[in-house]
């Protein structure tokens, strides 16, 4: 069965990086885009981008660009999303989820989840 | 705010039938771009619960249906159970700013 399990929850101060990771099993990790999605606390879901795990190929939402970088690792089929100058409006629950569709990969919609990881982001 | 705009909350008591709509632009929702539709309990990860503006995963009930016309799109839940108290949310695409995904705001549904 597809599963994506994420890495365990952060706490980090204001200024420093954080790199989450998507472990994907049960799938062939480089057939399917993986995009990676935030929820700030009591907040809606917010876009930030994906990586073709077959081509390492990125796209990130303009707000996020410069700040955000995607990878993967295909030995392992894990992905990941490295986020620095991390500011307090970045604490949220980050999401990786596996994505299908038709058309460019920003139109694809998302059929298997991880559970989640919390960023917490404090001085 | 979002570039999808959904109402905030809706509720119905069990067995009714409610709707939950998707107001977009020009630029997504409007240019014919797919929509699709989440479900999410809180504490836990978004499902997929309908794709391809009117398309069910295997193993969503056919309680839940979507649609779309023109610049927006709904979500219609017949025959309402307890269980499907939770947050759900659009996403489409959006031309602007390069191409993005984008989301709704969500809607709370509440079972009385």
């Amino acid at each position: 069965q597809v599963q994506l399990v994420q890495s365990g929850a952060e706490v980090k101060k204001p200024g420093a990086s954080v790199k989450v990771s998507c472990k994907a099993s049960g799938y062939t990790f480089t057939g399917y885009h993986i995009h990676w999605v935030r929820q700030a606390p009591g907040q809606g879901l917010e876009w930030m981008g994906w990586i073709n795990p077959k081509s390492g190929g990125t796209k990130y939402v303009k707000p996020s660009q410069g700040r955000v970088t995607m990878t993967r690792d295909t030995s392992i089929s894990t992905a990941y999303m490295e986020l620095s100058r991390l500011r307090s409006d970045d604490t949220a629950v980050y999401y990786c989820a596996r994505a299908r569709g038709s058309g460019s990969p920003e139109e694809y919609y998302f059929d298997y989840w991880g559970q989640g990881t919390l960023l917490t982001v404090s001085s | 705010q979002s570039v999808l705009t959904q109402p905030p909350s809706v509720s119905g008591a069990p067995g009714q039938r409610v709707t939950i709509s998707c107001t977009g632009s020009s630029s997504n929702i409007g240019a014919a771009y797919d929509v699709h539709w989440y479900q999410q309990v809180p504490g836990t990860a978004p499902k997929l619960l309908i794709y391809g503006n009117n398309n069910r995963p295997s193993g969503v009930p056919d309680r839940f249906s979507g649609s779309r016309s023109g610049a927006s799109a709904s979500l219609a839940v017949t025959g309402l159970q307890p269980e499907d108290e939770a947050d759900y949310y659009c996403q489409s695409y959006d031309s602007s700013l390069s191409g993005r995904g984008v989301f709704g705001g969500g809607t709370k549904l509440t079972v009385l």
